[in-house]
């Protein structure tokens, strides 16, 4: 079974924060992908990565930064939290083809105060 | 701009009704499609891919290229359908999904 991990389910900071979200996935993923869900927006693509120290800006770049240092291990880091980054954010995995499932985390729930 | 749009935020049937959930996308070509379901306080999974023509858990899903659609349909709904469902195809340039709004399936018994 594939596993896509992440490292908090719930959390809450304080605007101005620097926030770490981490994602772990266990089958040799080339792909890599961080959403936040909304209600009434369905998925946003944040970020993809499609190899180690690779990465690509989807739709909703602003205010995200991201690091994937291995091919496990990709992370979303938001440089100063805003009330408008409060979400759930949830991590994705896949392999290359584009034909191929992703995989989702069970998601964490960010709440920005 | 590729768009995906599922237009019922929420679709509530009886028990045995048949069920359609309409997705409609907008770009050219033939695109791949795939529908994702999310279970109450589950992850989201994959449910089917148009490329597989399969049927899962009693659901097909028919790519209409002239209607540029991709409506999941199932004839008999079951209160375990109950879920979030979202259409997504994969963009036109690269191994990306586009994930519409998600419709809310509700089944009531």
């Amino acid at each position: 079974d594939v596993k896509v991990t992440q490292s908090s389910r719930y959390l809450v900071k304080r605007t101005g924060e620097k926030v770490f979200l981490e994602c772990v996935q266990d089958m040799d993923h080339e792909n890599m992908f961080w959403y936040r869900q909304d209600p009434g927006l369905g998925l946003r693509l944040i970020y993809f990565s499609y190899d180690v120290k690779m990465k690509e800006k989807g739709d909703i770049p602003e205010g995200y930064s991201v690091s994937r240092e291995k091919k496990e291990r990709f992370s979303l880091i938001l440089e100063s939290a805003s009330t408008n980054q409060t979400s759930m954010y949830l991590c994705a995995s896949s392999f290359p083809s584009g034909e191929e499932t992703q995989y989702f985390g069970p998601g964490t729930r960010l709440l920005v105060l | 701009a590729q768009r995906v749009t599922q237009p019922e935020k929420l679709l509530s049937v009886f028990k045995g009704a048949p069920v359609e959930l309409k997705c409609n996308y907008s770009y050219s070509g033939s695109p791949e499609l795939f529908w994702y379901v999310q279970y109450s306080r589950q992850r989201l999974q994959l449910l089917l891919r148009h490329i597989s023509r399969e049927s899962i858990k009693g659901f097909t899903a028919d790519l209409n290229k002239g209607e540029t659609s991709f409506h999941l349909k199932k004839p008999f709904a079951q209160e375990e359908d109950s879920a979030m469902y979202y259409c997504a195809p994969l963009r036109e340039y690269g191994n990306k999904l586009v994930f519409g709004a998600g419709t809310i399936l509700r089944v009531k018994s």
